[in-house]
């Protein structure tokens, strides 16, 4: 059973750049089945598309967020990672590492999330 | 920037039918955007309902069910219970690798 799992740290100060790790158990990263992604959920308000990483190492972001983000694997330890650079305030949000089912288009199987707050 | 649009709040009886739905800003949702269904209840990550238009994810009751009615992607719940009491988000595949989330239904069921 394919299981994910956030981690990083809960507090980034504004202009640096958020990094979060996301590991894979129950199944390898290097599967064709599967792209890997990043959500966000601001506090009180919808879910957000970061963007997807494929086996491959093509990467796919939301182009409101594009000139911040990279999404990157670590096939070895089989994780994949966000960086959002310049963050703001406006970054604070509960982040989702997600496997998103390459043949049906869904985001299959969720972590739990985690907390990042924008603060000095 | 597409645009995807449902309704931000719908109250349903206990035991009653109700339908959300997803459109788009500009254009007709259909079975080509996949659509996806997600529930969410506060302080818990979204857990899958329906993809690929009218498939249940595993261990999805039958009383969830997905559709295309009209320009719009729908999410019908028959029978509705109170913990059926959540946030429902639809998404969409664009193409390229990308997806866009609607705004989220918030169901009261009173």
């Amino acid at each position: 059973q394919l299981q994910l799992q956030e981690s990083g740290p809960g507090l980034v100060k504004p202009s640096e750049t958020l990094s979060l790790t996301c590991t894979v158990s129950g199944g390898s990263i290097s599967s064709g089945s599967y792209y890997w992604g990043w959500l966000r959920q601001p506090p009180g308000k919808g879910l957000e598309w970061i963007g997807n990483i494929y086996y491959s190492g093509s990467a796919y972001y939301n182009p409101s967020l594009k000139s911040r983000v990279t999404i990157s694997l670590a096939t070895p330890k089989n994780q994949f990672s966000l960086q959002l650079s310049s963050v703001t305030a406006a970054d604070t949000a509960v982040y989702y590492c997600v496997s998103v089912s390459f043949y049906f288009c869904y985001m299959d199987v969720w972590g739990k999330g985690t907390t990042v707050a924008v603060s000095s | 920037q597409t645009v995807v649009t449902q309704e931000p709040s719908f109250s349903v009886s206990p035991g009653g039918t109700v339908t959300l739905t997803c459109g788009l800003s500009s254009g007709s949702v259909s079975t080509n955007y996949y659509p996806s269904w997600y529930q969410q209840t506060p302080g818990q990550a979204p857990r899958t309902l329906i993809y690929s238009t009218n498939t249940r994810s595993s261990g999805v009751p039958d009383r969830f069910s997905g559709s295309i009615l009209g320009n719009r992607a729908a999410l019908t719940i028959t029978g509705a219970q109170a913990d059926d009491e959540s946030d429902y988000y639809c998404v969409l595949y664009m193409g390229s690798g990308s997806w866009v989330f609607g705004g989220g239904t918030k169901l009261t069921v009173l």
